[in-house]
């Protein structure tokens, strides 16, 4: 079975911290994503990575960065946390062949910025 | 860009059959899927089809595709409270690992 981790599953930050927010897959993916997800708005993808050391922007990229130093795992910073940065985040991954590892996620990390 | 369209809200009583709609407008459109997310939880994933296909069965979920018109629907047979959930319509289009959501549907059962 697919397993997306994410290290927390809450976390309360001040603004203008650095918060760093963990994933880590264990099915070999080559593709990792990380979404935020708003009431109202959907998911909006951040920021994905097809491969190690590889990172693409997604549609809303601003205040975010991200690190992919190892296959399995897939880092989202927040270089100075703002309270329009609360927000419920969700990591997913997938391999290049669809069909047998289509997209999975993790169980999502709920971000309160105060 | 690409869209994907849902109807926010459905109710259906307990036993009953739901049906969630979903409409698409990338024509190059490869996969499409279908997730779950329970409160509090991330997506989970239901079921997907491969765009040459027109149905896929799986237990009680049915997912209809018709290409043509660019709709997608999820059949849920004998829907039980666990079946309670807010259900994502996805579709991926050609040469890309990027899948485009739709704003989900919030499925309620009434026991």
């Amino acid at each position: 079975d697919v397993k997306v981790t994410q290290s927390s599953r809450y976390l309360v930050k001040r603004t203008g911290e650095k918060v760093f927010l963990e994933c880590v897959q264990d099915m070999d993916h080559e593709n990792m994503f990380w979404y935020r997800q708003d009431p109202g708005l959907g998911l909006r993808l951040i920021y994905f990575s097809y491969d190690v050391k590889m990172k693409e922007k997604g549609d809303i990229p601003e205040g975010y960065s991200v690190s992919r130093e190892k296959k399995e795992r897939f880092s989202l910073i927040l270089e100075s946390a703002s309270t329009n940065q609360t927000s419920m985040y969700l990591c997913a991954s997938s391999g290049r062949d669809r069909v047998n590892s289509p997209l999975h996620f993790g169980n999502g990390t709920r971000l309160t910025v105060t | 860009g690409e869209d994907v369209e849902q109807s926010l809200f459905l109710s259906v009583r307990e036993g009953d059959s739901s049906v969630i709609n979903c409409t698409y407008t990338d024509s190059s459109s490869t996969y499409l899927y279908w997730y779950k997310q329970e409160p509090g939880a991330g997506l989970q994933l239901l079921t997907y089809i491969f765009s040459n296909m027109d149905m896929k069965q799986d237990q009680r979920l049915t997912v209809l595709l018709n290409k043509k018109d660019k709709h997608l629907s999820l059949r849920i047979a004998d829907t039980q409270t666990g079946d309670s959930a807010i259900y994502f319509c996805a579709e991926e289009g050609a040469g890309s690992y990027q899948l485009t959501f739709g704003k989900g549907t919030k499925l309620s059962v009434i026991p």
